[in-house]
């Protein structure tokens, strides 16, 4: 069964600080979805990347960035210099091939102080 | 492009009542799911919905159901309302084809009192 766990239930830094978000996953397909998502007060669930399992290129994009290593099943993500406007909660989320659904981590509260 | 629309945004409803959300989704998009999201239990799937099919489902009492329409928009009822129905309730659509991104709409706050 696939499994997703975001072991940080809150995180609160300081602005311009770095930060990681973990994420460690659990499946028995070889082929697998990896996502992230950003959930702003609003509500919305917000995508913010897709990774499938054969590629393992970290990404880049702007202050984010992904490591994905799956070594150690884990699709971490990193943002650079926080900004107020970064607080939110982030998901993780598992999908496998097929028209299977996205499983979903609890989420990680990011709060950035000004 | 517009996006994935949810209507309403708020609803307070009694125990024991029946409620209706929308959701509209993205144009061209033909698959159409639905999340319970919960303080306790997160992010959870109820079911998806692709050509007026229900293409899978999750672990939900049969209380909740749903349908699609022939123009892809989709409704999910919920009947015989509990206070643990209290949630937000998400909706995502993405096009046809495996694995894509979902795009969620900015979801239904339900309160049963």
């Amino acid at each position: 069964a696939q499994k997703v766990t975001q072991a940080q239930t809150e995180i609160s830094v300081v602005e311009k600080e770095d930060v990681t978000l973990d994420c460690v996953y659990e499946t028995r397909d070889t082929t697998y979805y990896l996502f992230w998502y950003k959930q702003p007060p609003s509500g919305e669930l917000v995508f913010l990347i897709r990774r499938n399992s054969f590629d393992e290129q970290n990404e880049i994009s702007g202050r984010y960035s992904w490591n994905f290593q799956k070594s150690t099943s884990s699709f971490n993500f990193t943002i650079t210099a926080s900004q107020v406007v970064d607080s939110a909660v982030y998901f993780c989320a598992l999908s496998e091939p097929g028209n299977t659904p996205l499983v979903f981590g609890k989420g990680t509260r990011l709060s950035v102080i000004a | 492009k517009a996006g994935v629309t949810q209507t309403p945004r708020y609803l307070i409803k009694t125990r024991g009542q029946q409620v209706t959300l929308s959701c509209s989704p993205i144009s061209g998009h033909r698959s159409v799911s639905w999340y319970q999201q919960t303080p306790g239990q997160g992010l959870q799937f109820l079911f998806e919905y692709f050509s007026e099919t229900q293409r899978n489902k999750g672990n939900f009492p049969g209380r909740f159901s749903g349908r699609q329409f022939s123009n892809s928009r989709s409704e999910m009822n919920v009947s015989t309302l509990e206070l643990g129905d209290s949630a937000l309730y998400l909706c995502a659509s993405r096009p046809q084809g495996t694995n894509y991104g979902y795009t969620f709409g900015s979801g239904t706050r339900l309160t049963v009192v």
